[in-house]
């Protein structure tokens, strides 16, 4: 069965404390991992797709890295703003078709 | 701004009425999904359309009936649901077939209590 567990569930940073964010996965073949922010009570904002390993993207202070086990989000700097929970995702093979399967997110709080 | 437009942003209702969420799509999409949020838990998949047809049902009870109109609106039709039914439920879109997935798009979602 695919699975994808995120750590740590929770991580509170001081303004310019650098740090990363896990997303660790098993998947029969994979064909994408993904990385989504979501603010409360907010549907999740797409971030990032990544599709094999040693693959890298960036997008301001966020830099995802993929191995053939597990990714990463790299934060640099982080500011209040990048408080959020990202959730990290990865296609699963579901009845012949292949669905993002979500791990539970970790919940990114960074202090002035 | 999201381009997946979900109308009611929030919606309470008590056991017995019928309502239903909306949601709109303008990006060409051809694969459209509904997805139940409960506080601090990741989006769980009800049902997913691909070119208007159903494609998957995640097992949902049928107080709970999608449809799609077109290739732009998805509806959530709702009817006798529980208080346990409360939650975020997020609309999204993604541009390829399913069986080819890729990232999904979602809407700000309908915050739905249920008395």
């Amino acid at each position: 069965e695919d699975q994808v567990t995120q750590s740590p569930e929770a991580l509170r940073l001081q303004e310019g404390e650098s740090s990363s964010l896990n997303c660790s996965y098993t998947v029969s073949g994979l064909r994408g991992l993904f990385w989504y922010r979501q603010d409360p009570g907010k549907g999740p904002e797409f971030l990032f797709t990544l599709y094999s390993a040693g693959e890298e993207k960036e997008k301001e202070r966020l830099k995802a890295t993929l191995t053939k086990k597990e990714s990463f989000l790299h934060i640099t700097a982080p500011k209040p703003e990048d408080s959020a929970t990202y959730l990290c995702a990865v296609q699963s093979l579901h009845g012949g078709s292949y669905i993002p399967t979500f791990g539970r997110g970790t919940s990114l709080i960074v202090h002035p | 701004d999201t381009e997946v437009t979900q109308t009611p942003k929030h919606l309470v209702m008590g056991m017995t009425n019928k309502k239903s969420l909306k949601c709109e799509q303008h990006m060409g999409h051809r694969a459209m999904y509904w997805y139940k949020q409960k506080a601090k838990k990741p989006p769980e998949l009800m049902f997913v359309y691909s070119y208007e047809k159903l494609s998957i049902n995640e097992s949902v009870p049928s107080r709970f009936s999608p449809e799609c109109p077109n290739s732009s609106l998805l509806n959530l039709h709702l009817h006798a649901l529980q208080p346990e039914d409360s939650a975020l439920y997020l609309c999204a879109s993604s541009q390829g077939l399913v069986g080819l997935g890729g990232e999904l798009f979602f809407g700000e979602g309908s915050r739905l209590t249920v008395l």
